[in-house]
């Protein structure tokens, strides 16, 4: 089964503080992803990362940053917390199957059980 | 990616079959249709994916219109832990750029 974990189901940060949400899947997979899921606002994607050290700018990336320097672990940064980045945050991980530029078929997503932030 | 609708809700009874419908009638040729699953306070559970034929796994089974406009998940019996929001996804894009919408609201009651 695929495992992926992440550090802190629930974190309480002050604002300004830098926070670090780390995530690790044990399947080999090639790319890793950060959400935040919000009441009415459904699943939003932060950034995503397809190889190591390569990341990608998700639809909201702003006040984030991403580090990938091994393939298993995918952190997120919260430069300095603020109280609007309050909420639950969700990594997940795919197997890349197609080849180069042919997508589709079993890039299912694999998700963590998800961090609580508050951030006061 | 092409988009969903679904509807917000829905209830079923315990043992029964639940089907949760979704229509996307601008999807393409090459996007694959993807159902997920989040149980209240977890994180999303992939549950199948098809794109043409009709698939079935130990979770459920999705049935593909001929011409792909729409959808069904079937949870053949239902049980009070499959109470949870499902997501239905079109998609192409490896994942990269994958959109959840609302949503199903799925209600099992005793």
């Amino acid at each position: 089964d695929v495992k992926v974990t992440q550090s802190s189901r629930y974190l309480v940060k002050r604002t300004g503080e830098k926070v670090f949400l780390e995530c690790v899947q044990d399947m080999d997979h090639e790319n890793m992803f950060w959400y935040r899921q919000d009441p009415g606002l459904g699943l939003r994607l932060i950034y995503f990362s397809y190889d190591v050290k390569m990341k990608e700018k998700g639809d909201i990336p702003e006040g984030y940053s991403v580090s990938r320097e091994k393939k298993e672990r995918f952190s997120l940064i919260l430069e300095s917390a603020s109280t609007n980045q309050t909420s639950m945050y969700l990594c997940a991980s795919s197997f890349y199957r197609a080849a180069p530029g042919l997508f589709g078929s079993g890039n299912e997503q694999y998700f963590g059980p998800g961090t609580r932030l508050t951030v006061t | 990616d092409a988009k969903t609708t679904q509807p917000t809700s829905m209830d079923c009874a315990e043992g029964r079959a639940a089907n949760l419908p979704c229509n996307h009638s601008t999807i393409s040729g090459n996007e694959y249709v993807y159902w997920y699953r989040q149980i209240h306070s977890q994180g999303p559970q992939y549950i199948i994916h098809g794109l043409k034929n009709n698939e079935t796994n130990e979770m459920a089974s999705l049935i593909i219109t001929e011409d792909r406009k729409s959808s069904t998940l079937i949870l053949p019996h239902a049980t009070l832990r499959d109470t949870a929001v499902y997501y239905c996804i079109a998609s192409n894009t490896g994942g990269f750029k994958t959109i959840f919408g609302a949503g199903t609201r799925l209600f099992v009651k005793a």
